[in-house]
């Protein structure tokens, strides 16, 4: 069965440092890959998807994810923290011709001014 | 534009209350899914649709039951609630072609 891993429960950041979010999955095709964001409270909000081609994918709010086959890892990168940005970020598998989206445990991000 | 809404936003239950939680959208979109939220353990699949009077099941079906007897709707029943259910839920739906998923913004619910 595909699954999500998400090895970072916290990080902490410092504003404007840079940020490394991992994601790795197991599924044996090609998968419809995925960045949420969810602020406190709120539902969730799609940074960026990956489903073919350029495997460097640019999303919303400056965040960028690169798409490694060989790793099985999407991993979410943004240069310039902000303190907005702090909030719960999850990675997510499509699967089974898409008719299923498993999500990983979430990276809770904290940024210090 | 509305886009997915759940109806309540709250509610709590007592041990073996029954209730329907309601997932309604507005953008014609043919899947839709029931998610639960727990700290820690990211967002769940409890069961999802890929279309009208069509249902399956997800990671974590067990003491839900869910209908999709309108294509703009989708219901999450608890027959019988336990403690264990207390989560927040989340609906989502999305057209035929692969895409992002819409999230509505949750409903809480606390049995005790």
């Amino acid at each position: 069965a595909q699954s999500v891993t998400q090895p970072d429960i916290h990080i902490t950041v410092s504003e404007g440092a840079s940020l490394e979010l991992r994601c790795n999955y197991s599924y044996g095709a090609t998968p419809y890959l995925f960045w949420y964001v969810q602020s406190p409270g709120q539902g969730l909000q799609l940074l960026l998807k990956y489903f073919s081609g350029d495997t460097l994918v640019q999303g919303i709010k400056g965040f960028e994810a690169e798409f490694k086959r060989s790793q099985s890892s999407f991993n979410l990168r943004k240069p310039s923290v902000h303190w907005s940005d702090a909030a719960e970020y999850f990675c997510a598998v499509g699967s089974g011709g898409y008719n299923k989206l498993i999500f990983g445990a979430g990276t809770r991000l904290a940024v210090h001014p | 534009n509305a886009g997915v809404t759940q109806t309540p936003k709250f509610r709590v239950l007592k041990t073996g209350q029954s209730m329907t939680l309601l997932c309604a959208q507005d953008m014609n979109h043919e899947y839709m899914y029931w998610y639960r939220q727990d700290p820690g353990m990211g967002l769940r699949l409890i069961h999802y649709s890929v279309g009208e009077g069509t249902t399956a099941k997800g990671e974590v079906p067990d003491g839900y039951n869910v209908s999709r007897l309108k294509k703009q709707n989708f219901l999450l029943g608890l027959e019988s609630a336990a403690p264990s259910q207390t989560s927040v839920y989340f609906c989502a739906s999305r057209p035929r072609e692969p895409g992002e998923l819409f999230f509505g913004e949750g409903s809480r619910l606390t049995v005790l």
